[in-house]
């Protein structure tokens, strides 16, 4: 299975601020195509997940310009370049390249 | 607007097969361009990918659950199923359902973008 892991495990954050979060794979998430299947989903606090960036790079539908993805092969970075307080919840990022798809382990994001 | 809501008993008992249906509304469950699929999240913890099924009958699983899971659909009834078997406490957790959808490009990549609410599953006597 691809592992992946996230640092850090708990951000806090002053609204307004940046934040940043760290996804690393176990293996390559670099398709033949030319795509890193790797995303990223938000779970706001007593919600399903919601699919955030896919493909490692692009927001999805309604998703703020204030998010963004990047990064390749085995290390991805989700930055949000100013803290909302709607922003609060938990960010995994998901391999959808190879099943199993695995999860990371998450980052909780709160305002201090 | 497509929605899915899982349905299910809330308790099970150890041993016995825990079993719970994604009901599909506001889009069409037999389109090629979606799978259908059951992630779970044990209280405080992350989330785990269980397996997914297409409208055609194929299906994958994830193989820490060995034999004991089956993913099932009813076009008909625009429904998808979960059957875990023999299950233990460990499989306490909360089930969520979700549409696996398919952009055009890559080649085989999916992304999940609508999940359901999330049913709660307890296994105990």
């Amino acid at each position: 299975d691809i592992v992946m892991t996230q640092s850090p495990v708990s951000l806090p954050v002053t609204p307004g601020e940046p934040a940043s979060i760290s996804c690393r794979s176990s293996q390559s998430l670099l398709h033949g195509d030319g795509y890193n299947f790797l995303d990223w989903y938000l779970q706001k606090p007593g919600q399903s997940p919601q699919l955030l960036i896919y493909l490692g790079s692009n927001r999805a539908s309604g998703v703020p310009d204030r998010f963004n993805g990047s990064g390749s092969g085995t290390d991805f970075t989700l930055k949000i370049s100013r803290v909302e307080p709607e922003d609060v919840g938990v960010y995994y990022c998901m391999q959808p390249l190879q099943t199993p798809f695995t999860f990371g382990p998450g980052t909780k994001v709160e305002i201090k | 607007q497509v929605q899915l809501q899982e349905s299910g008993p809330g308790l099970v008992k150890p041993s016995q097969t825990l079993s719970l249906t994604c009901t599909v509304s506001g889009d069409s469950i037999s389109s090629g361009s979606y799978y259908w699929s059951w992630i779970r999240q044990p209280a405080g913890k992350a989330l785990e990918w269980i397996g997914r099924i297409y409208a055609s009958g194929s299906s994958n699983y994830n193989p820490s659950l060995g034999r004991r899971v089956s993913i099932s659909v009813d076009t008909s009834k625009s429904q998808f199923s979960l059957n875990l078997s023999s299950v233990t406490a460990a499989d306490t957790a909360v089930y969520y359902c979700a549409r696996g959808r398919f952009p055009g490009v890559p080649r085989y990549y999916y992304y999940m973008d609508v999940w359901g609410k999330g049913t709660t599953v307890t296994v105990s006597s």
